[in-house]
């Protein structure tokens, strides 16, 4: 059983499109995070949500939206993608008390 | 600001031969540190750890890790490096007094010569 699962592994979509990430993890963490791959293979945060409130909103644009439906979820939905926006997504999660963060499989994004 | 360094964008090491990877962090607090690793095409997983104690930490696959406060350090070794061995691999430090994020550094690759 994979702690971290993110769908879909791969993506390939137009510019343009609206797009969304899933992400649920089954460690029974508090706090979940996105990360972006860029091209360079720099990962930078992105958002982390604790027990469904955001925490960390970092300069992402607005065409970004975590949503957490529960805990145990966090979802990435973008907006109007741009070419830009090709990278790898990692989705992550840890106890709220815990110093560990344990990482996803990504979600390989390819806007064409 | 926080930050982390890795200076070497790239290391290639005979199989069999010893590694070690530098990691260099700008934190004003104790840190926690982290090395991560990612073969290609896949995920990052997490080789080893410190948050306090002992200053050399053991991980998975044979890597071990010191961490030295005077030199801002945290460099990962391995006595005899295997073909499987190869991929990225990533230092990072956790700002818990941020929500818990981690501070990449740029990454090394590691490529193994048979």
């Amino acid at each position: 059983d994979t702690a971290v699962s993110q769908t879909p592994k791969y993506l390939v979509t137009q510019m343009g499109n609206d797009k969304s990430i899933k992400c649920e993890q089954n460690l029974g963490h508090d706090t979940m995070y996105w990360y972006k791959q860029d091209s360079k293979k720099f990962l930078k945060i992105m958002f982390s949500y604790n027990n469904k409130e955001l925490i960390i909103n970092e300069t992402v644009p607005n065409r970004f939206s975590p949503k957490s439906p529960d805990k145990a979820h966090l979802n990435l939905h973008i907006n109007s993608l741009e070419l830009g926006d090709s990278a790898v997504y990692f989705c992550a999660s840890k106890r709220q008390s815990g110093n560990t963060i344990y990482f996803g499989e990504g979600s390989w994004l390819t806007v064409v | 600001a926080q930050s982390v360094t890795q200076p070497d964008i790239h290391i290639t090491v005979s199989e069999g031969a010893s590694l070690e990877l530098r990691c260099n962090y700008s934190y004003g607090a104790t840190p926690y540190l982290f090395w991560y690793v990612q073969s290609p095409g896949q995920g990052l997983q997490l080789l080893l750890k410190y948050f306090s104690g002992d200053t050399l930490v053991q991980g998975i696959k044979g890597f071990e890790a010191e961490f030295k406060r005077s030199q801002s350090s945290f460099n990962l070794r391995k006595p005899s490096v295997h073909w499987s061995d190869a991929a990225e691999y990533f230092c990072a430090v956790g700002l818990y007094n941020q929500g818990g994020k981690l501070i990449f550094g740029q990454g090394t690759e590691l490529s193994v010569k048979p």
